[in-house]
C-alpha cells in the first residue's frame, strides 16, 4: 500500500505563530489527500479534502483561513495552522486513498502543542 | 455517508478471541467495509477490508452478513500488544477517479489484560 510520511512529528510553538505540517505520499501519486484532527480520547475528525492543483474542500465548522491547505504536487500536501492558539493543540493526521475500494493509508501524525 | 456504531470499549484476556461488531444500517451498494487499528499518538493502520461474506488475512477475519448492515471483526488469540482503538469505516468506493470522504465513528477501545 501507499506510504505516507508527515513532518514534523511533534511541534511546539508560541501562541500567535503559524505552523506548517507536511504530508508526503512517498510511492503513490495522490490527487487527493485528507486531513484529520484528533483530540485526546476522541475519534478522528475530517477537517478538509486536499485536491492537487485546486482549492481544498473544508468540512463544516473548519475555518479555511485558519487552516490553510496547499496541494501543489501529486506527492505533497501542506497544512498551515495560522495564528495558532492553545485550543488548536491537537494531533493532525493526513491520509491518501488508493485503489478501487478506496483503502486509506495514514501518515504517522503530527502532534501540535501551542503554548 | 453511512454512519457506523460500535461499542465504546471492550476488555479481553490474552489468548482469547475477540469479536467487535459494527452497525452500518445505511451502507450503500458500492461501499466497502474497512477496519483500522490505532495506537496512541500514531496514525490508523489498515487491518482488513471486505464487501460481503467472509474475508480472512494473517491478522484478522471479517464477517459480513448478507444484508451488509453490520460487520464483525474477529481477532484470534489476542495479545497485550493488540490493546488499541479499532475503527470501522464504511463508504470507501472511488467513483470516476474522485475520492470519497470518510467519517470515523467513535471506535472501540480494546483492552487486553494479562
Amino acid at each position: 500500500g501507499a506510504v505516507v510520511s508527515q513532518h514534523p512529528s511533534r511541534v511546539i510553538c508560541k501562541s500567535g505563530t503559524s505552523v506548517k505540517i507536511e504530508c508526503r505520499s512517498l510511492d503513490f501519486q495522490a490527487t487527493t489527500m485528507f486531513w484529520y484532527r484528533q483530540f485526546p480520547k476522541q475519534s478522528l475528525m475530517l477537517m478538509a479534502t486536499s485536491n492537487e492543483g485546486s482549492k481544498a474542500t473544508y468540512e463544516q465548522g473548519v475555518e479555511k483561513d485558519k487552516f490553510l491547505i496547499n496541494h501543489a504536487s501529486l506527492t505533497l500536501s501542506t497544512l498551515t495552522v495560522t495564528s495558532a492558539h492553545p485550543e488548536d493543540s491537537s494531533f493532525y493526521i493526513c491520509s491518501v486513498q488508493q485503489g478501487r475500494s478506496g483503502e486509506l493509508f495514514f501518515g504517522e501524525g503530527s502532534r501540535l502543542t501551542v503554548l | 455517508l453511512a454512519k457506523t456504531t460500535q461499542p465504546i470499549s471492550m476488555d479481553s484476556y490474552e489468548g482469547q478471541e475477540v469479536n467487535i461488531t459494527c452497525s452500518h444500517n445505511n451502507i450503500a451498494t458500492n461501499d466497502y467495509i474497512t477496519w483500522y487499528q490505532q495506537f496512541p499518538s500514531q496514525g490508523p493502520r489498515f487491518i482488513i477490508q471486505g464487501y460481503k461474506t467472509k474475508v480472512t488475512n494473517e491478522v484478522a477475519s471479517l464477517f459480513i452478513p448478507a444484508d451488509r448492515k453490520s460487520s464483525t471483526l474477529s481477532l484470534p488469540r489476542v495479545s497485550l500488544s493488540d490493546t488499541a482503538v479499532y475503527y470501522c469505516l464504511v463508504g470507501v468506493f472511488l467513483s470516476s477517479g474522485s475520492a470519497r470522504q470518510l467519517t470515523f465513528g467513535s471506535g472501540t477501545q480494546l483492552t487486553v489484560l494479562p
